[in-house]
């Protein structure tokens, strides 16, 4: 079956726009997870999802938000972007809630400048 | 709170030679553990993973984790490397939210 999927791949934004991200989970999985992967932060938690609702979420400003769609579709949205915003963003979906022990699938990320 | 330390930021190791890259855990519960491997420009893919039980698990490409509670340990090995195992390999502690350590680079030297 088809994995977790980002789109898009790659963007260039330019300082103090807004941009959007799609992540479409494993068919059937209902949480999604988003991650930003910097070489100087390494890999850190954004916020969680399950069943439309935030679960969960990291220690990032407010200009990072998400939602979840009643198909699972997810989306982050990061406004008024700032150059430390260039990263790796990835989305990872599992079957169920994260501490129900559930194995957490990621997808091929999408890449972020910010020029 | 939760934090994974990979001390060795790079390895390099020569084919065929056997592996072992080091992870240490901070947790206030049975951990959920995990091991991932990144190539470069890709995404995660999961090595393999301990909840519970046997404390040696087996993962893909014949890798494999042995969980040491009394260390705060989850050690991943492999007998014999191939070139295609070079890559970035990280550790990851989580139940609700997964944290990582920042990673082992691994170099395979023919």
């Amino acid at each position: 079956k088809a994995g977790v999927t980002q789109t898009p791949r790659y963007l260039i934004k330019t300082r103090g726009q807004q941009v959007t991200l799609s992540c479409s989970p494993i068919s059937g999985h209902r949480s999604v997870s988003w991650y930003q992967q910097t070489p100087g932060q390494g890999l850190q938690f954004l916020f969680e999802y399950f069943s439309e609702t935030q679960r969960n979420k990291g220690n990032f400003p407010g200009r990072f938000s998400g939602r979840q769609f009643s198909n699972s579709r997810s989306e982050m949205n990061v406004s008024t972007l700032e150059l430390g915003d260039s990263a790796l963003y990835l989305c990872a979906s599992s079957l169920d809630i994260l501490y129900s022990g559930n194995t957490i699938y990621f997808g091929e990320g999408s890449w972020l400048t910010v020029v | 709170a939760q934090s994974v330390t990979q001390p060795d930021i790079h390895i390099t190791v020569s084919e065929g030679a056997s592996l072992e890259l080091r992870c240490n855990y901070s947790y206030g519960a049975t951990p959920y553990l995990f091991w991932y491997v990144q190539s470069p420009g890709q995404g995660l893919q999961l090595l393999l993973k301990y909840f519970s039980g046997d404390t040696l698990v087996q993962g893909i490409k014949g890798f494999e984790a042995e969980f040491k509670r009394s260390q705060s340990s989850f050690n991943l090995r492999k007998p014999s490397v191939h070139w295609s195992d070079a890559a970035e390999y990280f550790c990851a502690v989580g139940a609700e939210k997964l944290t990582f350590g920042t990673g082992t680079r691994l170099t395979i030297i023919p």
